[in-house]
Order: C-alpha cells, then structure tokens, then sequence
C-alpha cells in the first residue's frame, strides 16, 4: 500500500518568514496530493491540493510543488503570520473513475509563526 | 450546522460500556470515513463507504463496529474498548465518482474519546 512520509515533525519560524514542508510518497500511482490545516482543537481542512497532471498549483500565500519522479511534493508558505500556526498533512491518494479518494496521510508538521 | 457534524464532541467511558458515535453529512456525498487520530500518529483511515455500502475495513478491530444506514449519516459503535482506544475519532465524506473529477473529504469536527 502508500506510504507517506512527512519532514519535519515540527517547524519554527519567524513572522514573516517562509515555512516549507516535504512530503514523500511510494505509490506511483498515486495522482492526489492534499493538504490539510489542523487548528488546536479544530477539524483538518483542506488548504490546497495538487494533481499530478500538474508541477505546481498556487493560491495566495501558498503554494505546493510536485515531483513525480522524486514522488515528492511540498508546500511552501510565504510571508507566514501567527495564524498560520497549526498542524500541516499532507496526503497522498489514487483517484480515478468511480473510486472513492483512499488518502494516506503523513504524520503532520507542527508550524509554530513566531510574532 | 453545515458540512460535517458529529456527535457527541466528548465522551469518557469504562472498558464494560457500550456507545456510539454518530455523523452527519449535509454536503449530498456519497462517500463516508471513519478515521482515527492519536497524539503523534498519522490520521489513520478506519472504515470507509461508499454509496452505503462498506468498502474499506482496514484491519480494524471488531470492537469498533460501523453502521451506516443512508448516504448522509454513519455511525461507530463501540463496545469493550481499551484504554489505547481514547483518540481524536474523524469522520469525514466526500464526492466520488464523477469522472476524473478529484473527491476532496471534508472533516468532521470529532469526538473525543477517553477509554478509562
């Protein structure tokens, strides 16, 4: 089955500072690659997503690259603000057809955004 | 409440009880997860349905017994839980199925779980 794996366990930078984090996958036929925020105490939630007909997708302030011949992918957070603090998954799942989306995720990156 | 709500938020109980926890989706998925999150693990993937029918057990114990009963809601009952059972308990639906389309899950809010 996948395996994801994610670095680092935990992040800490300065306000303003960019945050990246890696993630690798084994499944070369995984396509989907999400990733989720996770507030203390609060639901993950979607915060961008990439596939793999795809090398980079942007939105605002973050990014995600895709390497599929490495099978890694990343996201980049520019400019971070304290809000920005939480616990980043990645995911990676096989989509296709009529198939649900099977997301294995990696074990989450603790982003702490320093005032 | 929109989305993905479950019920209750919080629950303690003994090794001998039985209870179940209850989700509901208001997105018009077809697709539902069960996912289990411990303090420095991974959310691990627990059941998973599909068009109500159950197409995922991954591997787990039959302690925990899953039910869904219409696309919109599922449930997890539990019964002689262990102590290392107390997690985080995600529930999660999606969209599958439309053609090559991508079915991004929306979380629930969770329950907490304490096995004492």
């Amino acid at each position: 089955g996948e395996n994801v794996e994610q670095h680092p366990s935990t992040l800490s930078v300065q306000e303003g500072d960019s945050a990246v984090i890696k993630c690798t996958y084994s499944d070369s036929a995984s396509n989907y690659f999400p990733w989720y925020k996770q507030e203390l105490g609060k639901r993950p939630q979607l915060i961008i997503d990439i596939r793999s007909n795809v090398g980079e997708k942007k939105d605002q302030r973050i990014a995600v690259t895709l390497n599929k011949t490495a099978k890694h992918f990343s996201l980049h957070i520019t400019e971070t603000q304290p809000e920005d603090s939480a616990v980043y998954f990645c995911a990676a799942s096989q989509v296709s057809g009529t198939s649900y989306g099977k997301l294995t995720f990696g074990q989450g990156t603790i982003l702490t955004v320093h005032p | 409440e929109t989305g993905v709500t479950q019920t209750p938020r919080h629950l303690v109980m003994g090794m001998t009880n039985k209870k179940s926890l209850k989700c509901e989706q208001h997105l018009g998925h077809n697709a539902m997860y069960w996912y289990k999150q411990s303090a420095k693990k991974p959310l691990e993937l627990m059941f998973v349905y599909n068009f109500k029918e159950q197409t995922e057990n991954n591997s787990v114990p039959s302690r925990f017994s899953p039910e869904c009963p219409n696309s919109s809601h599922l449930f997890l009952h539990l019964h002689t839980l262990q102590p290392e059972d107390s997690a985080l308990y995600l529930c999660a639906s999606s969209q599958a199925g439309t053609s090559g389309s991508v079915d991004t899950q929306y979380f629930g809010p969770g329950t907490r779980l304490t096995v004492l």
